[in-house]
């Protein structure tokens, strides 16, 4: 079965501060894709990142930055100097090709930057 | 210009009604999807459909229909709601197997 792990449930942090949100995932499949999404307090989701399970090149993208290390099954998210408007849930999730694509979520990091 | 659209955005009604929220998508996508937000933002997947077909049923009560018109729509109707109904319901669509989910902004549905 797979299964997507968030333990931290709320950070929170003042503004500059870097703060990284933690994903760690199980699954058996040798396929799989990773994938955050972002929900701000406007309760959209907001796709990030996507990363397929032969690809473990970190990626950055402005101030965000995955690190995807398949021996730790870990795949955590790094914002480099928060902002307010990086405030928001955060959700890992996976998805397995087996037929049935569905999203896996994990429970969400919602983080609070402070002025 | 909207990708993935849903109405209504919020839903308000009392226990035992039938009511329907509707979705569709512009991006030419094959498969749609509906999950559920709990009051606690756990987010799980309800139903799958691709090319108007099911695919995904994920032990959801029978009080839960989906319908696919159209490759472009699908559509959530809810006989009997009872008040565990209350969530934000979010429609998203994909296009390839492999191929990120849009979602859509979500409707609110409050159950009184």
């Amino acid at each position: 079965a797979q299964k997507v792990t968030q333990a931290q449930t709320e950070i929170s942090v003042v503004e500059k501060e870097d703060v990284t949100l933690d994903c760690v995932y199980e699954t058996r499949d040798t396929t799989y894709y990773l994938f955050w999404y972002k929900q701000p307090p406007s309760g959209e989701l907001v796709f990030l990142i996507r990363r397929n399970s032969f690809d473990e090149q970190n990626e950055i993208s402005g101030r965000y930055s995955w690190n995807f290390q398949k021996s730790t099954s870990s795949f955590n998210f790094t914002i480099t100097a928060s902002q307010v408007v990086d405030s928001a849930v955060y959700f890992c999730a996976l998805s397995v090709l087996e037929g049935t694509d569905k999203l896996i979520f994990g429970t969400g990091t919602r983080l609070q930057v402070f002025p | 210009d909207t990708a993935v659209s849903q109405t209504p955005k919020y839903l308000v009604t009392q226990m035992g009604n039938d009511k329907s929220i509707k979705c569709e998508q512009n991006l030419g996508h094959d498969t749609m999807y509906w999950y559920k937000q709990d009051s606690k933002k756990f987010l799980k997947i309800m139903f799958s459909y691709n090319n108007k077909e099911l695919i995904i049923n994920e032990t959801v009560p029978n009080r839960f229909s989906p319908k696919s018109p159209d490759k472009a729509h699908l559509n959530l109707h809810i006989n009997s709601l009872e008040l565990g109904d209350s969530a934000v319901y979010f429609c998203a669509s994909r296009r390839g197997t492999t191929d990120t989910q849009y979602f859509g902004p979500g409707t609110r549905l409050t159950v009184l």
